[in-house]
């Protein structure tokens, strides 16, 4: 069964700082890999995908990730933190065919100091 | 992106009334679309996947009596929350993949069931 794990549940950093979010899973096949965000009592908005290609992928709001095979990982990173970017930061793990839902990790709430 | 809208955004009603909400995708058209519930501070746990044309498959542990489900077009899904009681409430969240499979989230519906 395929699973998503966040490690970090909150963190915090300040404004200018950049950011890494972790994010592994377990798969049985290829995996179609996501980065949501969601901000208080809104729905999800996608930050990026990737399924295959450059490991290196680039989202909106300067949100990039890089998957690693060797480590099961896509963690999510940006350069330079804006305020803005308070919010959960959801990682999820798809199948690329059979529209089947996503599975999710726990998630992890980032605080952005000033 | 493409767009997927909910209908309420949120809604309180009395227990032992029936709730629907609507879940549309606004500029393609969609044979799944996922249904999702939220706890606060939790993750996204699927609740059913919704296929047009047939009927709904429901995940282990939720009952398919409660939570009706309609898929009456290709760009309209509802859910129905029968005879809701205060453990009903959450924030309900659909999602419609398009054509490829990339996931788009509704903007979610707030239930609370005094």
């Amino acid at each position: 069964a395929q699973s998503v794990t966040q490690p970090d549940i909150h963190i915090t950093v300040s404004e200018g700082a950049s950011l890494e979010l972790r994010c592994n899973y377990s798969y049985g096949a290829t995996p179609y890999l996501f980065w949501y965000v969601q901000s208080p009592g809104q729905g999800l908005q996608l930050l990026l995908k990737y399924f295959s290609g450059d490991t290196l992928v680039q989202g909106i709001k300067g949100f990039e990730a890089e998957f690693k095979r060797s480590q099961s990982s896509f963690n999510l990173r940006k350069p330079s933190v804006h305020w803005s970017d308070a919010a959960e930061y959801f990682c999820a793990v798809g199948p690329y065919t059979g529209r089947r839902a996503l599975t999710f990790g726990s998630g992890t709430r980032l605080q952005v100091q000033p | 992106g493409a767009v997927v809208s909910q209908h309420p955004s949120w809604v309180i009603c009395k227990s032992g009334t029936s709730v629907k909400i609507e879940c549309r995708s606004l500029d393609f058209q969609a044979t799944t679309m996922f249904w999702y519930r939220q706890f606060p501070k939790q993750s996204l746990m699927l609740m059913a996947t919704s296929n047009e044309g047939s009927k709904a498959t429901y995940e282990q542990g939720v009952e398919k009596d409660k939570f009706l489900i309609n898929h009456a077009s290709l760009t309209l899904s509802t859910l129905t929350v029968t005879s809701a009681h205060p453990e009903d409430s959450s924030f309900y969240i659909c999602s419609a993949p398009d054509r490829e499979e990339t996931q788009y989230f509704g903007p979610g519906t707030r239930l609370l069931v005094l």
